[in-house]
């Protein structure tokens, strides 16, 4: 059975960072593409950030682009972001899930809860 | 940058059909996926390719992509249907992005 299990969120105060953690279990990692996709509270979805299987190819959303990381590593299974500079809008619950290259999302974790605010 | 268009809302009444549409320029040309989102829970996907169904999700459940607009069928609608959900697509056009629509909720009457 597929499982993704987002950790690392939390409370912050506006500029701080935070480094979000996706661990995966139940499929082979290395072979999948993964995101971000983060939720406001009571809004709709929004794409934060893709990676490649391999890493080669790395996309984000302009709202989080130059602020927000991306990585993964392929030996502990696990998917990272990092997010610097964060601001108040970045409140959200961050999902992981497993993507087929350039098109859907699935499955998905349940999701961390990033806050920020002072 | 590419947007995709859904109604706030839409109500249906049970054992009827709901129909959830998505609005985006030429979306006929892309593919489209559809997600449900039950309150406290991840998305699930419903539809992906515009008409395909993964695995675990019912007949009941299917999807359409011509011109400017996506729909999501679901016949003979259920309580257990009524979440919000979301289409989504990937635009290529300038920089690789992932864009969902602002979601639909399904009301069951």
């Amino acid at each position: 059975e597929v499982q993704l299990v987002e950790s690392g969120g939390g409370l912050v105060k506006p500029g701080g960072s935070l480094r979000l953690s996706c661990a995966a279990s139940g499929f082979t990692f290395s072979s999948y593409s993964m995101n971000w996709v983060r939720q406001a509270p009571g809004k709709g979805l929004e794409w934060v950030s893709s990676i490649s299987s391999s890493s080669s190819y790395i996309y984000y959303a302009d709202s989080v682009k130059g602020r927000f990381t991306i990585s993964r590593d392929n030996a502990k299974n696990s998917l990272y972001l990092q997010m610097n500079s964060l601001r108040a809008e970045d409140t959200a619950v961050y999902y992981c899930a497993v993507a087929d290259w350039l098109n859907w999302f699935d499955p998905w974790g349940q999701g961390t809860l990033v806050t920020v605010s002072s | 940058s590419y947007v995709l268009t859904q109604p706030p809302s839409v109500s249906v009444a049970p054992g009827k059909t709901a129909r959830i549409t998505c609005g985006g320029n030429n979306i006929g040309s892309k593919s489209v996926h559809w997600y449900q989102q039950k309150p406290g829970q991840a998305p699930v996907l419903v539809i992906y390719y515009d008409s395909d169904r993964p695995s675990g999700i019912p007949e009941r459940f299917s999807g359409s992509n011509s011109g400017n607009t996506a729909t999501l069928t679901i016949s003979r609608v259920e309580a257990g249907d009524e979440a919000d959900y979301y289409c989504q697509v990937w635009d290529s056009s300038s920089d690789h992005r992932g864009v969902f629509g602002g979601g639909t909720k399904l009301t069951v009457l």
